[in-house]
C-alpha cells in the first residue's frame, strides 16, 4: 500500500513569500499520476496541479510543481492572502487505487 | 454550469444503512467515472470507491475499509449516482463527496452530505 507523507505539517510564512511544500511517496507513483489540491475551510478540495506538474483550468501561474518517481513539490512563488490553506497531495494509480497525504496547513505568519 | 449535489446524509445507529445520492449537471454524466471520497473532521480526504462509465464496463473499486459495507450505482438516466452504506460504524462518520476528473484527479466536486455514525 502507498503512503504519501507529506511536511512540513504547518507551515508559517508572510504575504509575498515563497511556499514549498513537500509530498513523498512510498514507492514510486505511475505515470507520475501525482495531483495537488487547496482546500479551505467548509469547501471542498479545489485541484491545483494534475500529472505532478500540469496546471488545472484558471489555477494562476504563481502554483507550480514538480517531482517525479517517489518525491513531489508544490511551489508558490509568492503568496497571497487568499492561499493560506491548507495543501493535500493525492496519487492514483496504485493500491489503494488513490490516496492522499495527511496535508500541510499553509498559515499567515 | 456544472454541479454535483449529494444529499442523503444523517445520523444513524452504528450497524444501520444510509443511501448516498449525487444529482450532477453540466456534463455528460454516462461517459465519467465517478467516485466517492469522504472527509472525517479534521482529517485529510479518503477515497471510499469509484464506478466506471457503462460504456468502460461499469465496473466498481473500493477501499479496504469499506469493502464489503459498501456499493456504488449509478443511474444515467437520472444523471445519479449513489453511494449504499450497510453496516456502518463510527468511523464511517465524515462528510462524503462525489467527484469526478481526469488524468487521476480529481477536478469537480460537490459541496458534501454529512454522515454521522453513533448510538
Amino acid at each position: 500500500e502507498i503512503v504519501l507523507t507529506q511536511s512540513p505539517g504547518t507551515l508559517s510564512l508572510s504575504p509575498g513569500e515563497r511556499a514549498t511544500l513537500s509530498c513523498r511517496a512510498s514507492q514510486s507513483v505511475g505515470s507520475n499520476y501525482l495531483a495537488w489540491y487547496q482546500q479551505k475551510p467548509g469547501q471542498p478540495p479545489r485541484l491545483l496541479i494534475y500529472g505532478a506538474s500540469s496546471r488545472a483550468t484558471g489555477i494562476p501561474d504563481r502554483f507550480s510543481g514538480s517531482g517525479s518517481g517517489t518525491d513531489f513539490t508544490l511551489t508558490i512563488s509568492r503568496l497571497e492572502p487568499e492561499d493560506f490553506a491548507v495543501y493535500y497531495c493525492q496519487q492514483y494509480g496504485s493500491s489503494p487505487l488513490y490516496s492522499f497525504g495527511q496535508g500541510t496547513k499553509l498559515q499567515i505568519k | 454550469e456544472v454541479q454535483l449535489e449529494e444529499s442523503g446524509g444523517g445520523l444513524v445507529k452504528p450497524g444501520e444503512s444510509l443511501r448516498l445520492s449525487c444529482v450532477v449537471s453540466g456534463f455528460t454524466f454516462r461517459n465519467a467515472w465517478m467516485s466517492w471520497v469522504r472527509q472525517a473532521p479534521g482529517k485529510g480526504p479518503e477515497w471510499v470507491g469509484y464506478m466506471r462509465s457503462k460504456t468502460d464496463g461499469g465496473t466498481t473499486d473500493y477501499a479496504a475499509p469499506v469493502k464489503g459495507r459498501f456499493t456504488i450505482s449509478r443511474d444515467d438516466s437520472k444523471n445519479t449516482l449513489y453511494l449504499q452504506m450497510n453496516s456502518l460504524r463510527t468511523e464511517d462518520t465524515a462528510v462524503y463527496h462525489c467527484a469526478t476528473g481526469n488524468y487521476g484527479a480529481y477536478d469537480l466536486w460537490g459541496q458534501g452530505t454529512m454522515v454521522t455514525v453513533s448510538s
